[in-house]
């Protein structure tokens, strides 16, 4: 069973405008992490932001957030202020138990952000 | 400071033919990564190293691929031999114990297999 769902193959935003999106994820542990990367066209995996299960808050990082839903298992990145330099593939990864007690990344398939002049 | 380092950053090689990747991982990390990227199958761990030693090697795809870690900044992923369904691009990537366990990517190192 597919564990990180992204639903969303690609996506348009005009810049300066926010952007959500989708992750949503399976699993039976209560310990997990949530992590989000970006791949520009230069192929680099660059780390944006991580949530813990057990974290109440959500997560910010400058113009990233993470809308944690634990119930609904689904962890959406929020882009605020879209850049041109946001266009890129964004993935969302599950790590399965916390800090070192888990080294399973698994990987969404991805979504295509392109941020409109 | 440095990041993860990988070479080659591309390699165009013919069907049959012995193929090495390398890996640097970041100074102080104790667990490195190897993944592969395709289009189909997108990113796919394929083994895994804490303290030099394989933890668990079962994403890799079979015997032609071996992965060694002689010494904390050196991995290689030898391919033998390669076949063009092993055209992809592998990463590297290196994490410390104990924090909240991000992966840091090397830049990847793109396969063509002819």
């Amino acid at each position: 069973a597919q564990k990180i769902t992204q639903t969303q193959p690609g996506m348009f935003v005009q810049e300066k405008e926010a952007v959500t999106l989708d992750c949503t994820y399976d699993t039976s542990d209560q310990s997990y992490g949530l992590f989000w990367y970006k791949q520009p066209s230069s192929g680099e995996m660059i780390f944006l932001i991580y949530q813990g299960s057990y974290d109440e808050q959500n997560a910010t990082e400058g113009r990233y957030s993470l809308n944690f839903q634990k119930a609904r298992k689904s962890a959406n990145l929020v882009i605020s202020a879209s850049q041109l330099g946001d266009s890129a593939m964004y993935f969302c990864a599950m790590r399965e138990g916390l800090f070192d007690y888990g080294q399973n990344f698994v990987f969404g398939p991805g979504t295509r952000l392109s941020v409109l002049p | 400071d440095a990041g993860v380092i990988q070479s080659p950053r591309h390699e165009v090689t013919e069907m049959g033919q012995e193929v090495t990747l390398r890996c640097k991982p970041i100074s102080g990390h104790d667990y490195l990564f190897w993944y592969r990227q395709t289009m189909m199958r997108g990113l796919e761990l394929l083994i895994y190293f804490n303290n030099n030693v394989p933890i668990d090697d079962s994403g890799m795809p079979e015997d032609r691929f071996s992965a060694k870690m002689p010494n904390a900044s050196f991995s290689t992923l030898k391919i033998q031999p390669s076949e063009p369904r092993d055209s992809a691009v592998y990463f590297c990537a290196s994490r410390i114990t104990g924090n909240t366990g991000e992966l840091f990517f090397g830049e990847g190192s793109r396969l063509t297999v002819l």
